[in-house]
């Protein structure tokens, strides 16, 4: 899994405030992919962009999460006016591309909405 | 119904003996992926090892060997000789669709200790 960049690794955040997660893919991997782990869960699927596109979204939830690729610099996820539920673990994930045969963590972002 | 199933919720292992982690999956798409990931206390996931379903072998990653039993739709990990650096959280995770794959779907996972 060495190369896919998350930051913060800790990230504390109040009662709706924004949350911008970063996540840098392994280099020339063009497709990302964010994950949400809840305590004692396994990771729960959310967007999968490439460069400059949404492919997926259908695991995001509707309201205050939102996610980019830039063409330029890293992916980002955007959590607004943060609650409670929102902490949890966010993972990043790269592939070089389709079929998926392998795909790399980033070591994850722990957000806690206090 | 679940797509990923991991039944043993925690396991037990010796050191320097083998372990076999259980998982199921569901899938009517002919074309799948199968993955294995360990998820150690410090947090982060690493990736273990891969088997797609047209492959004709077992896949195999140093100590870690997958029993791929497509008729059952079993894809168990094998670990040899346990090490206590083993001891962490194991996840199967499977992706369906062949070009067009997007996403991976987990289990919940297995919690492994090495005990020495």
């Amino acid at each position: 899994n060495a190369g896919v960049m998350q930051n913060p690794r800790h990230l504390v955040r109040r009662r709706g405030q924004e949350a911008r997660l970063r996540c840098s893919p392994v280099k020339g991997h063009s497709h990302v992919y964010w994950y949400r782990q809840l305590p004692e869960e396994g990771l729960k699927f959310m967007v999968y962009l490439q460069k400059e596109n949404i492919i997926d979204e259908s695991g995001m939830p509707k309201e205050r999460f939102s996610a980019e690729f830039p063409k330029e610099g890293p992916s980002i996820l955007r959590i607004q006016q943060v609650v409670r539920g929102d902490s949890a673990a966010y993972f990043c994930a790269s592939s070089p591309g389709q079929p998926v045969t392998e795909a790399f963590f980033g070591q994850g972002t722990r957000l806690t909405v206090v | 119904a679940q797509k990923i199933t991991q039944t043993q919720p925690g396991m037990f292992v010796q050191e320097k003996e083998a372990v076999t982690l259980d998982c199921t999956y569901d899938t009517s798409d002919p074309s799948y992926g199968l993955f294995w990931y360990k998820q150690p206390s410090s947090g982060e996931m690493i990736f273990l090892i891969y088997q797609g379903s047209y492959d004709q072998q077992n896949a195999t990653e140093g100590r870690y060997s997958l029993n791929f039993q497509k008729a059952r739709k079993s894809a168990n990990l094998v670990i040899s000789a346990s090490q206590l650096g083993d001891s962490a959280m194991y996840f199967c995770a499977m992706r369906e669709g062949g070009g067009s794959a997007r996403q991976l779907t987990f289990g919940s996972g297995t919690q492994l200790t090495v005990l020495p």
